[in-house]
């Protein structure tokens, strides 16, 4: 099994500030990488996929990056409703998801 | 707009089966490109894969759920169930219904959830 490794667990920041969330693969996942944006109460909402392309609706603060075992989601700058649970998942072998990063305003 | 609707009983005894259903609307589940596919969340945890199914019938399963795990599809509804059984207080989740693309990872759209507690 394919382990992803989140990091930070806990990521303070304020509106306006650019948020950098990290998510590493245990093995190589290729570019079969998402990311996934959950408010409490909400369902898993797909941010990016294939490692770096925005799911539809999604605003252009977001973006994807990487390859292989490190792999990036960045917020180029804080919204006061960005302020969530963010998860990695990989489809290169079976499905798997990180533990999650907190975002929390600081 | 495709929208996934989960429906079935918020209870279930342990020892038993878990039934859920979703019910798909704006679109088909007799499209080729896509699988149809169950998540879960535990209270206060992450996120785990169960399984998924494609319109021919083909299914794919988290090893870790020991083969007590079956998703089939009903087309003739424009449905998609998930049966799990035996059950254990270690199912109690928010289960989740979601598409996902054959080659890829777009995942998209998820319905909004069932919390489904194992208790006696």
């Amino acid at each position: 099994e394919i382990v992803l490794t989140q990091s930070p667990a806990t990521l303070s920041l304020s509106p306006g500030e650019r948020a950098t969330l990290s998510c590493r693969a245990s093995q190589s996942v290729s570019s079969y990488l998402a990311w996934y944006q959950q408010k409490p109460g909400q369902a898993p909402r797909l941010l990016i996929y294939d490692a770096s392309n925005r799911a539809t609706g999604i605003p252009a603060r977001f973006s994807g990056s990487g390859s292989g075992t490190d792999f990036t989601l960045t917020i180029s700058s804080l919204e006061p409703e960005d302020f969530a649970v963010y998860y990695c998942q990989q489809r290169s072998n079976s499905i798997t998801f990180g533990q999650g990063t907190r975002l929390e305003i600081k | 707009q495709l929208q996934l609707q989960e429906s079935g009983p918020g209870l279930v005894k342990p020892s038993e089966t878990l039934s859920l259903t979703c019910t798909v609307s704006g679109g088909s589940v007799s499209r080729n490109s896509y699988y149809w596919g169950w998540m879960r969340q535990p209270p206060g945890k992450g996120l785990e894969w169960i399984g998924h199914i494609s319109y021919g019938g083909s299914t794919y399963y988290n090893p870790s759920l020991k083969s007590r795990a079956t998703v089939f599809v009903d087309t003739a509804k424009n449905q998609f169930s998930l049966r799990l059984s035996p059950v254990t207080a270690a199912d109690t989740a928010v289960y989740y219904c979601v598409r996902l693309i054959m080659t890829g990872t777009n995942f998209d759209p998820w319905g909004q959830g069932t919390l489904v507690t194992v208790s006696s």
